[in-house]
């Protein structure tokens, strides 16, 4: 089945600095990804939908100022965590499907652990 | 979003059959049912979906009532590794967004 590859795994940064995370489709052009955000103990909150060559849409009371994306080409997309804290310490995830017309399955990444110290 | 309806937690005992039940009782007709399972520390899986016909597939089977009001996912030999959280989403497709519910944790005795 088709892949969503994400990078990287696991990330540690210092209160304050920027992270940013790629998600690529590997065998399939993705007009459209999404971004998740993981709790421990919690399901999953979408946090936005990620569109090739427009900006993106946020779920309302996610900061776009704050989880900026990027999607500059049909197999990537980018979430960088601007000035993190450790408050925003979390399991992030994306996700693609590939193809518009059809009831398709979602793909998700392998997802990213984030720990603001 | 079209809502569901998931028990919080199941048990079961290895390599007997498992049946995970939801409910979603204002389904629209364009509305699939999907399923997906997220396993510890690992982003969400694909597990079946379908529209108003039973399902197989090497994973699971999906019963979808004949009112599709309610499905249920079915894993005939439970597995330890089968031990996860299972999500029962309703989605019309395209590239519309996936929600996930609070979803039902399997615990898988050996």
């Amino acid at each position: 089945g088709a892949v969503v590859s994400q990078h990287p795994s696991r990330v540690i940064c210092k209160s304050g600095t920027s992270v940013k995370i790629e998600c690529r489709s590997l065998d399939f052009q993705a007009t459209t990804m999404f971004w998740y955000r993981q709790f421990p103990k919690q399901s999953l909150m979408l946090m936005a939908t990620s569109n090739e060559g427009s900006k993106a849409t946020y779920e309302q009371g996610v900061e776009k100022d704050k989880f900026l994306i990027n999607h500059a080409s049909l197999t990537l997309s980018t979430l960088t965590v601007t000035s993190a804290h450790p408050e925003d310490s979390s399991f992030y995830i994306c996700s693609a499907r590939g193809q518009q017309d059809m009831n398709t399955e979602a793909f998700f990444g392998q997802g990213t652990r984030l720990t603001v110290v | 979003d079209a809502k569901t309806t998931q028990p919080n937690s199941m048990e079961s005992n290895e390599e007997e059959p498992v049946h995970l039940p939801c409910n979603h009782s204002t389904i629209s007709g364009t509305d699939y049912i999907h399923w997906y399972r997220q396993l510890p520390s690992q982003g969400p899986e694909y597990v079946i979906h379908g529209l108003t016909s039973n399902v197989n597939n090497r994973m699971a089977s999906l019963a979808i009532a004949e009112d599709r009001k309610s499905s249920t996912l079915i894993l005939h030999r439970a597995t330890l590794r089968d031990a996860a959280v299972y999500y029962c989403i309703l989605n019309s497709g395209g590239y519309q967004k996936v929600t996930f519910g609070t979803g039902t944790k399997l615990q898988v005795i050996p």
